[in-house]
């Protein structure tokens, strides 16, 4: 079957450093997605992994160990908005859909 | 900026009633998708389309049928609603074209708002 794991929820605070994991077992590896979704809107495009190692832009990083069939999303120098569900997804076979784990709750506190 | 329309933000439909969910892109995009999102259980694909008269079914078909007679509009059709199916919809498009290797600004998909569908 094919499957993605992500922790229901985390908390942090502001100015703090946060790591959110997700691991994944799927038919086929095309590449790894996160999205940021504020509650009661769309999500919207972080970042994405097809080669192994870490991605940077700006306070967000993603890295990917497709041997390990793992990634992670980091999230510096937390902000109040930073608070939301952040979603990884994975494109296994080509020219298929999206697979989406069930999503991390950040809730960032001063 | 690529737009995806989705055309109600809310709906409040009666079980057994047939209800449309339109979605509409602007870019010329060949994929279009359907999920729907519930609280513990993430986005869930219900159906996908590759281009214009094609479909194909995804994890929780039961209950919905697609159209997607024009590239831009893919249409989501609950042919009877049911309280089972009050969920929010989201609707996302993406295109084929795409270059292999290296990250990408945005190699995935655009969403939509969303529907918030409510069935009594």
């Amino acid at each position: 079957g094919q499957n993605i794991d992500q922790p229901t929820e985390m908390t942090a605070t502001e100015g703090a450093i946060v790591q959110i994991n997700c691991t994944y077992q799927t038919s086929g590896f095309n590449g790894l997605f996160w999205y940021q979704q504020h509650a009661g809107e769309a999500p919207t495009f972080l970042s994405y992994n097809v080669l192994d190692g870490l991605e940077e832009k700006g306070r967000f990083s993603s890295f990917l160990s497709r041997s390990k069939g793992y990634s992670y999303l980091l999230l510096k120098e937390l902000q109040m908005k930073d608070s939301a569900s952040y979603l990884c997804a994975v494109k296994g076979q080509a020219g298929t859909a999206l697979i989406f784990g069930k999503g991390t709750t950040l809730s960032v506190s001063s | 900026d690529v737009k995806v329309t989705q055309s109600s933000r809310y709906l409040v439909k009666r079980t057994g009633e047939k209800v449309f969910l339109e979605c509409v892109q602007d870019m010329d995009h060949e994929n279009m998708f359907w999920y729907r999102q519930d609280p513990g259980l993430g986005l869930r694909l219900i159906y996908f389309s590759y281009d214009v008269k094609m479909k194909e079914k995804g994890d929780i078909p039961e209950g919905y049928s697609v159209s997607r007679e024009k590239k831009e509009r893919f249409s989501l059709i609950l042919e009877s609603a049911s309280t089972n199916q009050t969920s929010m919809y989201l609707c996302a498009s993406r295109t084929l074209g795409f270059s292999l290797g290296a990250s990408a600004t945005n190699e995935g998909y655009t969403f939509g708002s969303g529907t918030r569908l409510t069935v009594v």
